[in-house]
């Protein structure tokens, strides 16, 4: 069973205005951390937003929120006021089984593609 | 420089060839991991290691690949008799493990690997 589902097809934006990713998980673990990079298409890797399992609010990070809905597995990425400088592939990733000190791997789901229209 | 450095950034190599690509992770950084990722796909965890703990080798796709990292440092990942579905995008990537549950993947620009 994949762990972080992304199923949106292509996400098509108008500047200026919001957009919601999608992202649900799998996990039976109760510690766990949410993460969203973003890539674009120069390739590199984009650290955006974190949220902790046991965090009791949504984060937030400028432009970014991530709407964290525990009971039904979904931490879903949402991008206030969109600029063309968004248009990239998000990800959602997570890392289960936190423990203080140490870290284990980050799981990626496949992706989003989101283009921002002029 | 301050982040993570990969190399080769590009690699061009004909088919059963060994390739060694490697990452210098931020200084500091105890946590290093290697992902795979195929044009327009998502990341593939490989193997990740943790200080002086065994490393988490469960997503090497076959016993072609390996990686070690020496010294708590720098990290090679080897893959030997390299076949055409290896071309990817390898992605080194580092991380703190110091207190922070949050652990953000700092992400080097990778080695593309084209086998022919």
């Amino acid at each position: 069973a994949q762990k972080i589902t992304q199923t949106q097809p292509g996400m098509f934006v108008q500047e200026k205005e919001a957009v919601t990713l999608d992202c649900t998980y799998d996990t039976s673990d109760p510690s766990y951390g949410l993460f969203w990079y973003k890539q674009p298409s120069s390739g590199e890797m984009i650290f955006l937003i974190y949220q902790g399992s046991y965090d009791q609010q949504n984060a937030t990070e400028g432009r970014y929120s991530l709407n964290f809905q525990k009971a039904r597995k979904s931490a879903n990425l949402v991008i206030s006021a969109s600029q063309l400088g968004d248009s990239a592939m998000y990800f959602c990733a997570m890392r289960e089984v936190v423990r203080t000190g140490a870290n284990s791997k980050l799981t990626f789901g496949k992706g989003i593609t989101l283009s921002v229209r002029p | 420089g301050a982040g993570v450095s990969q190399s080769p950034s590009n690699k061009v190599t004909e088919k059963g060839k060994d390739v060694e690509l490697r990452c210098d992770p931020i200084s500091g950084h105890t946590a290093l991991y290697w992902y795979r990722q195929s044009l327009g796909q998502g990341l593939e965890f490989l193997i990740y290691f943790q200080g002086n703990s065994a490393p988490d080798k469960s997503g090497l796709p076959s016993d072609r690949f390996s990686a070690e990292r020496t010294g708590g440092s720098v990290s090679t990942l080897t893959i030997q008799r390299t076949q055409q579905e290896d071309s990817a995008v390898y992605l080194c990537a580092s991380s703190s493990a110091s207190g922070a549950n949050t652990g953000e993947l700092f992400f080097g620009e990778g080695s593309r690997l084209t086998v022919l």
